[in-house]
């Protein structure tokens, strides 16, 4: 069984200070990694997708992908109130389903 | 923008009732998707579909069917709808890519609810 694991929190942060949310997976030929914002009761929207191991930056969004140790992470800067949400890893693995993790609550506190 | 557009925001049915839940998007991508929300269980993926007239079953498939007559349009379908189908449920589409890499687009969800 294909598996994405996120800690579902909530992740308390104060405002201004890095969010950092983590994912790992059990797919070692995982191809495609997706990080997604929900604000309850909306649907997910992409906030960042990476392929490659290393960094991608965004704005104030950063996500991080390390292959050998199968794990992906994104890292909000300047964190706002606004960036109060769920947060979900999806990884496309190597039969190009795509695996959710059950989500990171992230709250962002004034 | 691609956007994808459920018919519906909110819709309560009886039990017993056959339900469509509509779903078109506007960027010609060949992936189409139903997936249904519940608190503590995350996305589950109902079915999907690759191309017109083709579908494949999800992960939850049981008590569901689905029609894709055009390219844009993934209809859901609950044959007798039972209240264990009261869920938030989200269409999402995609382009088809060789290496994986395309994202899903959501639509705004309807919340279904059977009593």
């Amino acid at each position: 069984q294909k598996e994405v694991e996120q800690n579902s929190g909530p992740l308390s942060v104060p405002e201004g200070a890095i969010a950092s949310l983590n994912c790992t997976y059990s797919d070692r030929v995982s191809q495609s990694f997706f990080w997604y914002r929900q604000y309850s009761g909306k649907s997910p929207e992409l906030i960042m997708s990476i392929y490659s191991n290393g960094d991608k930056e965004d704005g104030r969004f950063t996500a991080q992908l390390n292959k050998a140790s199968q794990y992906v992470s994104l890292l909000i800067r300047d964190s706002q109130p606004s960036d109060s949400a769920t947060y979900l890893c999806a990884v496309r693995g190597g039969n190009y389903q795509l695996i959710w993790g059950a989500g990171t609550k992230l709250i962002i506190k004034p | 923008d691609v956007k994808v557009t459920q018919s519906s925001r909110y819709l309560v049915k009886r039990t017993g009732e056959k339900v469509f839940l509509e779903c078109v998007q506007d960027m010609d991508h060949e992936n189409m998707f139903w997936y249904r929300q519940d608190p503590g269980l995350g996305l589950r993926l109902i079915y999907f579909s690759y191309d017109v007239k083709m579908k494949e079953k999800g992960d939850i498939p049981e008590g569901y069917s689905v029609s894709r007559e055009k390219k844009e349009r993934f209809s859901l379908i609950l044959e007798s709808a039972s209240t264990n189908q009261t869920s938030m449920y989200l269409c999402a589409s995609s382009l088809l890519s060789d290496r994986g890499n395309s994202p899903l687009h959501f639509g705004n969800g309807t919340r279904l609810t059977v009593t």
